[in-house]
């Protein structure tokens, strides 16, 4: 499975724009890119996914880089209950079930 | 707004004991899996069920485990002799498909298990 890496940790400070990276230089073209985050003590929590283009929802926006070896999770104002561990994970189109979690992001939001 | 619901959400029990931990998907999913998360460590994929058959499952996954859908809601983790090592979050999830450009899973709150 193609690897994802991403920074054990950031800050942000609230209602501030974060950029969360993340590196994938061994993607298939078939590797969708997916991301969640796990708030603390819940259950991991789907955010947004992509494939070549940028892609925006409620949540957040992800950026995808041209040869698409990373890509960016936007979140445009980040509020305390941003505050959660981000994963990235890529999702072979063949291989649909497993979902492989990394060690992920932790954000942390300062008011 | 339709959830993934747990049960128990903590569950004691002593080392070789039997668990059952309970899921109940999100109506309309025809997908489920079961993922564990040992404190502080990272979100392990167990298994995945489709169609009342496992669809994958991974190395963690022995013969001590088992899954099973025995209504049409109800979707079950069985562990039978458990050990010290399974305590454990464990985490149900569902979806509407396996397609990785639609699959959007669903995760429920976890059952913390703590094998004594």
């Amino acid at each position: 499975d193609a690897k994802t890496t991403q920074p054990n940790s950031m800050e942000s400070n609230e209602e501030e724009p974060v950029h969360l990276p993340c590196n994938h230089s061994t993607i298939s073209g078939t590797d969708y890119i997916h991301w969640y985050r796990q708030l603390p003590s819940q259950g991991p929590e789907y955010v947004i996914h992509g494939l070549t283009s940028n892609v925006n929802n409620r949540m957040a926006s992800l950026a995808i880089a041209e040869d698409r070896k990373s890509s960016t999770l936007i979140l445009h104002r980040a509020t305390l209950r941003d505050a959660a561990v981000y994963y990235c994970i890529l999702r072979d189109a063949g291989n649909n079930n497993d979902m492989r979690f990394g060690a992920g992001t932790r954000l942390t939001v300062k008011p | 707004e339709p959830e993934v619901t747990q049960t128990p959400s903590h569950q004691v029990t002593q080392m070789g004991q039997e668990v059952i931990l309970r899921c109940v998907p999100i109506s309309n999913h025809l997908y489920f899996y079961w993922y564990r998360q040992i404190l502080g460590q990272k979100v392990e994929f167990l298994v995945s069920f489709y169609n009342n058959e496992i669809s994958e499952k991974s190395e963690i996954f022995d013969d001590q485990f088992s899954v099973e859908r025995p209504d049409g809601s109800n979707f079950t983790l069985k562990i039978r002799s458990t050990k010290l090592e399974d305590s454990a979050m464990y985490f149900c999830a569902s979806s509407k498909t396996d397609l990785p450009y639609y699959n959007e899973q669903f995760f429920g709150p976890g059952t913390r298990l703590t094998v004594l």
